[in-house]
């Protein structure tokens, strides 16, 4: 089975600071991967994902995550915190073979101070 | 397109009770999963559906979890003589088969509470 690891349960930024989420697969064979937010009471909305070619993707609300198979990771970034950026992010991650089941990380919380 | 809509948005119920979610996928969406969620965790895949079939359930948490998807559109889920560790947050999200993977779209959950 698939894991994802989110380092850092939480992370504060100060507004118009970067963004840097990390995200950090297991599996030998590249996986699909995504991000997704969630907001309070909320469900998960998604923001970017990879599945082929270019390495760097961009996602909505001025994020953006890179894929690199040597590190096995897919960090999500944003050169500029926003108040509204305020949440919990999930990476997740699907096999190729399956492509159906994801596999969630724990989670970021991300606070930006005003 | 409406998006996922789940009812109801909270549940409490008394250890012992049966629960029953719902969820109601995009219209043109055939594949429907079902997700718990634990405070503090991420979601944690139960089952999927495709049309009517369940097409991967070994992970649902007990035998007291089932889900249905009679007619290919909505979905149950139901969980019979609930215990405190069934507190959670049910997501329930859907898809559209594609060629690789699908991007599941969620729902914004039932939140369980078991007294």
């Amino acid at each position: 089975a698939q894991s994802v690891t989110q380092l850092g349960s939480h992370v504060s930024v100060s507004e118009g600071a970067l963004v840097l989420l990390r995200c950090n697969y297991s599996s030998s064979v590249p996986p699909y991967l995504f991000w997704y937010v969630q907001y309070p009471n909320q469900g998960l909305q998604l923001l970017l994902k990879y599945t082929t070619g270019a390495t760097l993707v961009k996602g909505i609300n001025g994020f953006e995550a890179e894929f690199k198979k040597s590190e096995t990771s897919f960090h999500l970034t944003k050169p500029s915190a926003h108040m509204s950026d305020a949440a919990e992010y999930f990476c997740a991650v699907s096999d190729r073979n399956t492509g159906n089941q994801f596999y969630f990380g724990t989670g970021t919380s991300l606070t930006v101070i005003p | 397109d409406t998006g996922v809509s789940q009812n109801p948005r909270h549940k409490i119920t008394k250890r012992g009770q049966n629960v029953t979610f719902r969820c109601d996928p995009i219209s043109e969406h055939n594949r429907l999963y079902w997700y718990r969620q634990t405070l503090g965790q991420g979601p944690e895949f139960l089952t999927y559906f495709q049309n009517e079939a369940q097409l991967e359930k070994s992970r649902l948490l007990s035998d007291r979890f089932s889900a249905e998807r009679p007619k290919g559109s909505f979905s149950t889920l139901e969980i019979q003589r609930t215990e405190q560790g069934d507190s959670a947050m049910y997501l329930c999200a859907s898809s559209l088969q594609g060629i690789g993977t699908d991007t599941q779209y969620f729902g914004p959950g039932t939140r369980l509470t078991v007294l």
